[in-house]
């Protein structure tokens, strides 16, 4: 089953401007964590937000979480090419149960 | 990728044939994951271990596909016989429980099947 809904599933943008990306879940979780696929490769763990958690930054990166709304954000600024790829959230309901990944948001970042 | 290697990279095989994934965690864990990618159906959770015992196979489609991980440094995935539908991309991952980097995944590069 799919918890995590990524918005949009596409964005195009111009290196340099900002991309922001939204996940919205549906039941209560432990964690929220973002991850990046760049075209022909495995996810990789980007940023883990916990439930109590309302920000988090890392880098360029800078991800928000409302649980009273069920929703995320995942903001990249000053955006590069290389950003280029698909970025799912994936919500961790207890700890001890599978990971549930989105279908993503596919960005492109064009030079 | 680094932490799970996945063989072959790329599979080709003609509508009945049998085809066997494999995944070789390099580090530790307490669980192993195969997934199944397609553009309709997104990443799709087929079968998960916790320390080589199968928990939860209710994601795996068919009878047609079985799974198993005799030791905690190998798991495969088998499909038998194979069917074009079955064309995806198949990832390996893998989770700590403890420790740094616990609740995260990695994943390997996964493979990439083509059933003609």
């Amino acid at each position: 089953s799919q918890q995590g809904e990524e918005d949009p599933q596409a964005l195009s943008i111009q290196e340099g401007e900002n991309a922001t990306m939204n996940c919205s879940y549906k039941t209560s979780i432990n964690n929220l964590q973002w991850y990046r696929q760049n075209s022909g490769r495995g996810l990789v763990h980007l940023i883990l937000i916990r439930s109590n958690e309302r920000e988090k930054h890392s880098g360029r990166l800078r991800v928000t979480l409302d649980t009273s709304k069920k929703s995320s954000s995942l903001l990249i600024t000053a955006s590069r090419a290389a950003d280029t790829a698909s970025y799912f959230c994936a919500t961790d309901e207890s700890g001890n149960t599978p990971l549930v990944f989105g279908k993503g948001t596919r960005l492109s970042v064009i030079a | 990728d680094a932490g799970v290697i996945q063989s072959p990279r790329h599979e080709v095989t003609e509508m009945g044939q049998e085809v066997t994934l494999r995944c070789k965690p390099i580090s530790g864990h307490d669980y192993l994951f195969w997934y199944r990618q397609t553009m309709m159906r997104g990443l799709e959770l087929l079968i998960y271990f916790n320390n080589n015992v199968p928990i939860d196979d209710s994601g795996m489609p068919e009878d047609r596909f079985s799974a198993k991980m005799p030791n905690a440094s190998f798991s495969t995935l088998k499909i038998q016989p194979s069917e074009p539908r079955d064309s995806a991309v198949y990832f390996c991952a893998i989770q700590n429980v403890s420790g740094r980097g616990k609740n995260i995944q990695y994943f390997g590069a996964g493979t990439r099947l083509s059933v003609l």
